[in-house]
């Protein structure tokens, strides 16, 4: 089955600083979609971006689906940006959803 | 527009228990994919429903089962809990089979005993 990659697994950054969060997958998708992970586990949802660049606020991501990877950029970061960000991708002959691994986040004060 | 609910938000059981979890879906979806989140680990897809019927499963065992409801909510049931069955259950809506985006509920944090 498809196997997705999240890097760097862990981040830690000055408030202020800006990140950036890739993610691999294996085959084509034609679903993938970002989240954060909020401390009381909640799953909030950031972009669903199969292909292409979308934007909102200080976040932005891209997919470049030929090459088979996504990216999430986070500007000016806040200590409120801290948490997990998950990755997950589908395809349309598979229907299982898969997750990366997660990227843990902290940015200090 | 009402969210994605699940009940409940905690809950206690012995090994060897049967469990069930539920889930409202948002408003207008009509598909309800199921994930176990252990601590420090990614979602794993459990299952997938749409109009009723299972579409796809991840590695899980039989013990692991589901239904859907004409409303679109759905049922997570688990028989036979085991100690590594501790985790937190997501529920996730999304408009169509494999398309649009995922909307998840606050979860059901099972602790088995």
């Amino acid at each position: 089955g498809i196997q997705v990659e999240q890097s760097p697994p862990d981040l830690i950054l000055q408030e202020g600083a800006n990140s950036t969060l890739r993610c691999n997958f294996s085959d084509s998708v034609n679903n993938l979609q970002w989240f954060h992970q909020n401390p009381w586990g909640q799953l909030i949802n950031l972009f669903y971006i199969p292909s292409g660049t979308k934007q909102n606020g200080r976040l932005s991501a891209t997919t470049v689906a030929t090459e088979r990877y996504s990216l999430l950029y986070i500007s000016s970061s806040q200590t409120t940006d801290s948490g997990v960000y998950f990755c997950a991708v589908s395809m349309n002959r598979d229907d299982k959803i898969i997750f990366g691994k997660g990227t843990r986040l902290h940015i200090l004060p | 527009e009402t969210g994605v609910t699940q009940s409940p938000t905690h809950l206690i059981k012995t090994r060897g228990q049967q469990v069930t979890l539920r889930c409202s879906s948002q408003s207008g979806h009509n598909t309800v994919s199921w994930y176990q989140q252990a601590l420090g680990q990614g979602p794993q897809f459990i299952f997938q429903y749409y109009r009723e019927e299972e579409n796809g499963r991840g590695n899980f065992p039989p013990r692991f089962s589901g239904l859907q409801f004409p409303n679109y909510s759905s049922e997570l049931n688990v028989n036979a809990l085991e100690l590594d069955d501790s985790a937190l259950y997501l529920c996730a809506s999304s408009p169509g089979l494999n398309t649009g985006e995922l909307f998840f509920g606050e979860g059901s944090r099972l602790t088995v005993l």
